[in-house]
């Protein structure tokens, strides 16, 4: 069975610092790997997509890929309140496979 | 990225009836996926929709509970029948998109559904 792993946190990180999300996953088949964010009662909204490995950044948000170790992180730069939500990983083996989605990490950001 | 909306945004319903949940996207799209999130839980998917063929269901969903339609590249309905409170809710379509050469998937707003 295919899984993604993540700790459910909460994660509390001070506005400012850097938030550290990680995420490991079964399938060495694995070929596209996501981050969404989902605040309390919304649906979940795509951050970030990466599928090589190595860094993806984008403004505050970088993702990280090591493929070898079958691991996933999201780095949040300047934490803000507003980054306060639920982060979840998702994996997709590619083709038509479906993605399986971790059960996700609560983030919480202290002014 | 596709332009989702859902109907209805919740619902609040009687045990043993039935709710039909309706998915609009603004482009055509291939695939259309229905998943169910219970509350402080992650995303668990309930059925694939391809137009032109029969959906298909992920273990623990059958299609006598959860018939779907995909009439056409654009819409979709998730059917939720003889309702139990367990039934309580959100309901998410989501479509994946190959509009910018990617597999990404992106959400509708979601139905909450509350069953009595």
């Amino acid at each position: 069975q295919k899984e993604v792993e993540q700790n459910s946190g909460p994660l509390s990180v001070p506005e400012g610092a850097i938030a550290s999300l990680n995420c490991t996953y079964s399938d060495r088949g694995s070929q596209s790997f996501f981050w969404y964010r989902q605040y309390s009662g919304k649906s979940p909204e795509l951050i970030m997509f990466i599928y090589s490995n190595g860094d993806k950044e984008d403004g505050r948000f970088t993702a990280q890929l090591n493929k070898a170790s079958q691991y996933v992180s999201l780095l949040i730069r300047d934490s803000q309140p507003s980054d306060s939500a639920t982060y979840l990983c998702a994996v997709k083996a590619g083709g038509y496979q479906k993605v399986t989605f971790g059960t996700g990490t609560k983030l919480q950001v202290i002014p | 990225s596709a332009v989702i909306s859902q109907k209805p945004s919740r619902d609040i319903c009687q045990r043993g009836t039935s709710l039909t949940i309706q998915c609009q996207v603004d482009s055509q799209v291939t695939m259309m996926f229905w998943y169910r999130q219970q509350p402080g839980q992650s995303l668990t998917l309930i059925a694939t929709a391809n137009q032109g063929s029969e959906a298909t269901y992920e273990s623990g969903f059958v299609i006598d509970k959860f018939p779907i339609s995909r009439p056409n590249l654009t819409f979709s309905t998730l059917t939720v029948s003889n309702m139990s409170p367990e039934d309580s809710s959100i309901y998410l379509c989501s479509v994946e998109d190959k509009g910018t050469n990617t597999d990404t998937q992106y959400f509708g707003p979601g139905t909450r559904l509350t069953v009595l």
